[in-house]
């Protein structure tokens, strides 16, 4: 059975940082790419990064570049969101996924002063 | 970047009713479209994948169809668990893209 679990979220003030983590099982996750994808309240999907299986292809949303680094532990069947710089707009229920088949329950990161 | 346009934004319907839901792409995504059904305060579950998979475990009356760039869900007879925000996403290019949700509400 498929788990995908995100951790790490909270309140932080603006300019401030933050680590989400996600781990995984049910699956080999060293075999694939991974996603987060955000939802701010009561708003729509954004997608936010995307890894490689390997980690050597990684992309961003125009929204955080520069701001966020992805990264993942093929060892510890983890995936990571290390979140600097943080803005009031960042503001959301941040989604681990293997899109589009499996995604976790989200955490939430609330920016605010 | 591909614009998924969805529609409708809303729609109110009844139980055993037949819905239809579009997502219209800015430009071709060779089929790999995702539909996804969200309940208030739960994350997004997939229910069809490349156009017109089910995702394992989804009732037989979602249905997707497409190609090009217009992609259709359809639920054949709505059930009381089918009320909720529908979404498609569009995973051929970076960035991924989603539709702005269809919000499908008890007539």
């Amino acid at each position: 059975q498929v788990q995908v679990v995100e951790s790490g979220g909270g309140l932080v003030k603006p300019g401030g940082s933050l680590r989400l983590s996600c781990e995984v099982s049910g699956f080999t996750f060293s075999d694939y790419y991974m996603s987060w994808i955000r939802q701010p309240p009561g708003k729509g999907l954004e997608w936010v990064s995307y890894i490689s299986s390997s980690g050597s292809d990684i992309h961003y949303a125009d929204s955080v570049k520069g701001r966020f680094t992805v990264s993942r532990d093929n060892a510890k069947n983890s995936l990571y969101l290390q979140m600097n710089s943080l803005r009031v707009e960042d503001t959301a229920i941040y989604y681990c996924a293997k899109v589009p088949y499996y995604w976790g329950q989200g955490t939430l990161v609330t920016v605010s002063s | 970047d591909i614009q998924m346009t969805q529609s409708p934004s809303s729609l109110s319907a009844s139980v055993g009713d037949r819905v239809t839901i579009t997502c219209r792409a800015s430009q071709g995504i060779d089929g790999w479209l995702a539909w996804y059904q969200q309940k208030p305060e739960k994350a997004p579950q997939c229910l069809i994948y490349a156009t017109s998979t089910l995702q394992s475990g989804v009732p037989s009356r979602f249905s997707g169809s497409g190609s090009g760039t217009d992609f259709t869900l359809t639920i054949s007879s709505l059930q009381p668990e089918d009320f909720a925000t529908y979404y498609c996403q569009q995973y051929n290019t970076y960035p991924l893209t989603f539709g702005g949700g269809t919000k499908v509400e008890m007539k």
